[in-house]
Parts: C-alpha cells; sequence; structure tokens
C-alpha cells in the first residue's frame, strides 16, 4: 500500500519563528489534506491541496505531485499553534479512503 | 467547512458490555463515512468504511464481529463495539465526505473509549 511519511517528527520552535513541515508520499494520489489535531483530539482541516499552493493567513501549503511531496509553512508560530499536524492522501481508487501519515509533533514555547 | 458531531465524547464502560458511538454529519449529506481509531501518541489508522445504505468494508486485521457499523441515513454512521475489552480501550474518530459540496473529509471531535 501507500507510505505517507511525515518530517520532522518533533519540532519546538520558539514564538515567533518559521518552519516547514514535509508530507512524501509513495505512489499516486488523488487528493491531499493537512490537519492540525489539537490538544483535545480534534482534527481540523488546514488544507485541501491536491496540488498547487494555497494561503490561510500564517500557514501556506505547496503540493507537487509530479514529485510526491507536500510541505507545510507556518510562519510567526504562536504558542496556539502547538499540537500535532497530520498530511493524509487519499489513495487513486474509487474508495476515497484518507491515509495518514505519522504526523509531527510541534511545540511553540513563549 | 462542514462540521461532523460525535457522541458520546468519553465513555467508561465494563468489560464484556458493548458500547455504540454515533457519528452526525451536521450540515451535509455524507455519502460515505469513515471510521478511525488512534492510540495515544500515533497516527490515525482506518478501521472501514460506511456507504449509506450499503455494508460497511472494513480494513485489514480489523474484526468486523467486534466493530459493528450501521449508515442508516446519510447523515448517521454508528460504531458499536462489541463485548468490549480493555485492549480496546482508545480514542475513536470519524469522518465524513459528500463527494459534492466538498470533496474532502471532515472529522468528528473523536470518542474516548475506556474500557476496564
Amino acid at each position: 500500500g501507500i507510505q505517507v511519511e511525515q518530517s520532522p517528527p518533533d519540532l519546538i520552535l520558539q514564538e515567533g519563528a518559521n518552519s516547514t513541515l514535509r508530507c512524501n508520499f509513495s505512489d499516486s494520489v488523488n487528493n491531499l489534506q493537512w490537519f492540525h489535531q489539537n490538544p483535545w483530539g480534534q482534527l481540523i482541516n488546514l488544507f485541501y491541496i491536491p496540488s498547487g499552493t494555497k494561503q490561510n493567513g500564517r500557514l501556506s501549503a505547496t503540493t507537487v505531485a509530479t514529485e510526491r511531496y507536500s510541505l507545510l509553512y507556518i510562519s510567526s508560530s504562536q504558542t496556539t499553534d502547538s499540537g500535532v499536524y497530520f498530511c493524509a492522501v487519499e489513495v487513486m481508487d474509487s474508495s476515497y479512503k484518507l491515509i495518514f501519515g505519522s504526523g509531527t509533533r510541534l511545540l511553540v514555547r513563549p | 467547512g462542514a462540521v461532523v458531531s460525535q457522541h458520546p465524547s468519553w465513555v467508561i464502560c465494563k468489560s464484556g458490555t458493548s458500547v455504540k458511538i454515533e457519528c452526525r454529519s451536521l450540515d451535509f449529506q455524507a455519502t460515505t463515512m469513515f471510521w478511525y481509531r488512534q492510540f495515544p501518541k500515533q497516527s490515525l489508522m482506518l478501521m472501514a468504511t460506511s456507504n449509506e445504505g450499503s455494508k460497511a468494508t472494513y480494513e485489514q486485521g480489523v474484526e468486523k464481529d467486534k466493530f459493528l457499523i450501521n449508515h442508516a441515513s446519510l447523515t448517521l454512521s454508528t460504531l458499536t463495539v462489541t463485548s468490549a475489552h480493555p485492549e480496546d480501550s482508545s480514542f475513536y474518530i470519524c469522518s465524513a465526505r459528500d463527494g459534492l459540496a466538498y470533496n474532502e473529509q471532515f472529522f468528528g471531535p473523536g470518542t474516548r473509549l475506556t474500557v476496564l
């Protein structure tokens, strides 16, 4: 099956710093989503980005489908950005299944 | 974005009992719903795909008689953990997709199950 790898696994930032999270996938995909899991476990949709670049406030994402990777940029990080960031890819069949990466655990210190 | 609810948020039960978890899409019709399981400090593992009006499709290694899934309407799917045991303790999360207004999946807040 498809493999989804995220890096780095853990990241500690000082408030105000910028960071880049990476998601590599081993096969062609229909779609890709980025999520933030807050301390209570809720997954919050950040981006639905099968290809191209999107921006939403301090966050932006880029997916290069032909090279099988996606990047999530966090600028001017805040303590509320802490949590786990997951990318998930939709396999290229009719099932619409999402396969999750192992996540990047981010801690932003004040 | 679309809203998905889950109930209950948390449940504690005795070993051997059954527990039902509900997943509802509140402002859209979900033709497909998914159930995931997450252990502490781990990623989400897909358990099954639930399509309205048809039998669920289970991932390899997931016991379908243990985890009963019903998707009786376009807004409701239920997961019943039958004869629960301590090893079933986990965080269960559902997601929903309608494929019309939204191609992306939206997730419920999760249900934390503890089996004593």
